[in-house]
């Protein structure tokens, strides 16, 4: 089966941690993103990348980075620079990046304890 | 600051009944419209994708687009309470290397009631 797939499903972290999330995509699709999710908000763009070995910041990129190294993978690190990272973190691909439509793997939910 | 509104509702309807839910842009060259369903907890679902000015229908579910008004509509026939979810509203940049990049509505909460 064709999807998107993203590990853990939950994940605590205690304050000054780094942690990495997991998105892999095995959907041959070029672009792949990250999002974040507060209750009550709209999705806001962190990272975006619309080819391998290269990414591009999003809307909220200050304290997480990234890394496109293979076409089906975009982990991204939540560094302890991020000042409220307790959210839910949404990956995504599309095949061009060029306002094509994205589909959404399952999610990480992340709490700072 | 380009923007998405939506009405957070939530919005009532009774099962059987037309929902609909609607969208306000303001980039004037956005040229890609989509609908999520996203149902408490989990990650957004596409349920319906727009380009051109008019109507697009799927089974239930019916997008309206009107460029020159910046309005994207969503109608569900028939509702069902499976149908009860917050649906995100959108809308791509529109412009240079980020015109790939989406900006969502902060959803309408739809409840059907049986």
């Amino acid at each position: 089966d064709g999807g998107i797939t993203q590990s853990p499903k939950y994940l605590f972290r205690k304050e000054g941690q780094n942690v990495t999330l997991s998105c892999e995509q095995n959907l041959n699709h070029d672009a792949m993103y990250w999002y974040r999710q507060d209750p009550g908000q709209g999705l806001r763009l962190i990272y975006y990348s619309q080819i391998v070995n290269d990414f591009q910041k999003g809307d909220i990129a200050e304290g997480y980075s990234v890394s496109r190294e293979k076409k089906e993978s975009f982990p991204l690190t939540v560094t302890s620079a991020q000042k409220n990272p307790t959210a839910f973190y949404l990956c995504a691909s599309s095949v061009t990046g060029a306002g094509d439509e994205q589909f959404f793997g399952p999610g990480t939910r992340l709490t700072v304890l | 600051q380009k923007e998405v509104e939506q009405n957070s509702g939530p919005l009532s309807v009774p099962e059987g009944a037309i929902a609909s839910l609607n969208c306000t842009y303001s980039d004037r060259v956005s040229q890609s419209f989509f609908w999520y369903r996203q149902y408490s907890g989990k990650s957004p679902e596409l349920i319906m994708s727009i380009y051109s000015n008019g109507d697009k229908e799927d089974g239930r579910f019916t997008a309206q687009l009107n460029k020159a008004s910046q309005y994207v509509s969503l109608l569900i026939r028939d509702s069902q309470p499976s149908d009860s979810a917050t649906y995100l509203c959108a809308v791509n940049r529109g412009y240079g290397g980020s015109q790939g990049n989406l900006i969502f509505g902060k959803g309408t909460k739809l409840s059907v009631k049986p």
